[in-house]
């Protein structure tokens, strides 16, 4: 079985500061990972994902994330926070075949000024 | 670019009514997807279809039915409505439902049973 950790809740930083977002996943064979965004009221973006290659992604709004296998990791960063990425980060993992989306229960990031 | 369309986007009931939230997209996805989105429990899937004509359950059925109406709509349908599924309600397309397939959300209907 599959499964996604997000430790916390929500997550507080200054307007400039750096965002780390953790993620671990449990997955007996190669994940596919994802970081979705969701604003108020409405509903989830993809910001990015990793199936396979390149283990440091690039997503949308100056976010990255790093597959890290050994650790079971696909923590998510920003090096400089800005006012507009408050909001809740969800984490996801896909595996085998057939296998659909599992979530984590999201984390809220506030960015304060 | 309408993307995934869902209505309502708000809607309360009574107890032991019935109602059908509705889903259409138009990227000529394959696959769609139900789920539910509860405080603290992230999102979880109710039911899904991986094509036209097929439909399977998810995570958390119980309470609900679908129906694929046609490639483009996908209904999911509370037949005598509980508390319990006080929650918001998202629908979600892929091109097809493979592993690294990104899914498209719509914006939620947020649903009240009193």
């Amino acid at each position: 079985a599959q499964s996604v950790t997000q430790l916390g809740s929500h997550v507080s930083v200054s307007e400039g500061a750096l965002v780390l977002l953790r993620c671990n996943y449990s997955s007996s064979v190669p994940p596919y990972l994802f970081w979705y965004v969701q604003y108020p009221n409405q509903g989830l973006q993809l910001l990015l994902k990793y199936t396979t290659g390149a283990t440091l992604v690039k997503g949308i709004n100056g976010f990255e994330a790093e597959f890290k296998k050994s650790e079971t990791s696909f923590h998510l960063t920003k090096p400089s926070a800005h006012m507009s990425d408050a909001a809740e980060y969800f984490c996801a993992v896909s595996t085998g075949a057939n296998s659909k989306l599992t979530f984590g229960k999201g984390i809220t990031l506030s960015v304060r000024p | 670019n309408a993307g995934v369309t869902q209505t309502p986007k708000f809607q309360v009931l009574k107890t032991g009514q019935s109602m059908t939230l509705q889903c259409a997209q138009d990227m000529n996805h394959n696959s769609m997807y139900w789920y539910r989105q509860d405080p603290g429990m992230g999102l979880r899937l109710i039911y899904y279809s991986a094509s036209e004509g097929t439909t399977d359950k998810g995570e958390v059925p119980n309470g609900y039915n679908v129906s694929r109406l046609n490639k483009r709509e996908f209904s999911l349908r509370l037949e005598s409505a509980a508390p319990s599924q006080t929650s918001v309600y998202f629908c979600a397309s892929s091109e097809w439902d493979s592993n690294n397939q990104p899914q498209h959300f719509g914006d939620g209907t947020r649903l009240s049973i009193l």
